[in-house]
């Protein structure tokens, strides 16, 4: 398996909705993150997860939350977001010192 | 600072007409450097990564170079299914495995 899968490609929630993001990889990398990207820019840094831990949290609003169960998963709680933060959310994977596999992304939309 | 800067923003080729995108970037203790090419709405796919000035990787008909200030990926022959975003991104030294990302090329191919 040398996918990063994230569900659900697409998701429309209101301002005062709770919803979330999931990434799964199972390619035994230690690293995942999480980016987002508006139209037309390059992917920002968003969080860093190794073994497990968060390493890196870019200043992110507290309204994005962060969570990784275990090696394989990487979740994004959304909570009370802003039509600002409408983009799209891309999950990313890699060996210490390699590459990333990025996932597909969610189109996300906030009402 | 870390930074990666992309040119040109956007390239129009003929089919056939064989051309070159640029990667300049300033990094502390450069780890790697990645090219990705992403499609609209598509999280970015991986093409190549190169860690030592000298270096080359090819790929169908993209081949990347590298030197201690930039990084070269020349499209030979293109056709219209390479028409996409070519993204540049760098690993500095001490970075917890981050990337850092420039704008893109747009790279449009008309038959």
């Amino acid at each position: 398996d040398t996918e990063v899968t994230q569900t659900p490609k697409h998701l429309v929630m209101g301002m005062t909705n709770k919803k979330s993001l999931k990434c799964e990889q199972h390619m035994g990398h230690r690293a995942m993150y999480w980016y987002k990207q508006k139209a037309k820019k390059p992917p920002e840094l968003m969080f860093v997860y190794s073994y497990e831990k968060l390493s890196i949290n870019e200043s992110v609003p507290s309204r994005f939350s962060p969570e990784c169960p275990n090696s394989s998963l990487l979740n994004l709680h959304l909570h009370a977001l802003q039509p600002e933060d409408s983009a799209l959310y891309l999950c990313a994977s890699s060996h210490q010192g390699g590459g990333y596999t990025f996932g597909s992304g969610t189109r996300l939309t906030v009402v | 600072e870390d930074q990666v800067t992309q040119s040109p923003e956007a390239l129009r080729l003929q089919e056939g007409e064989s051309s070159s995108l640029n990667c300049s970037y300033t990094v502390s203790g450069l780890r790697g450097l990645f090219w990705y090419r992403q499609d609209p709405g598509k999280g970015p796919e991986f093409l190549f990564t190169l860690y030592s000035a000298g270096e080359e990787k090819e790929k169908e008909r993209l081949k990347a170079t590298l030197t201690k200030k930039e990084s070269f990926l020349h499209i030979t022959a293109p056709k219209p299914e390479d028409s996409a975003t070519y993204l540049c991104a760098v690993r500095p030294g001490g970075s917890q495995g981050n990337l850092i990302f420039g704008k893109g090329t747009k790279l449009s191919v008309k038959p």
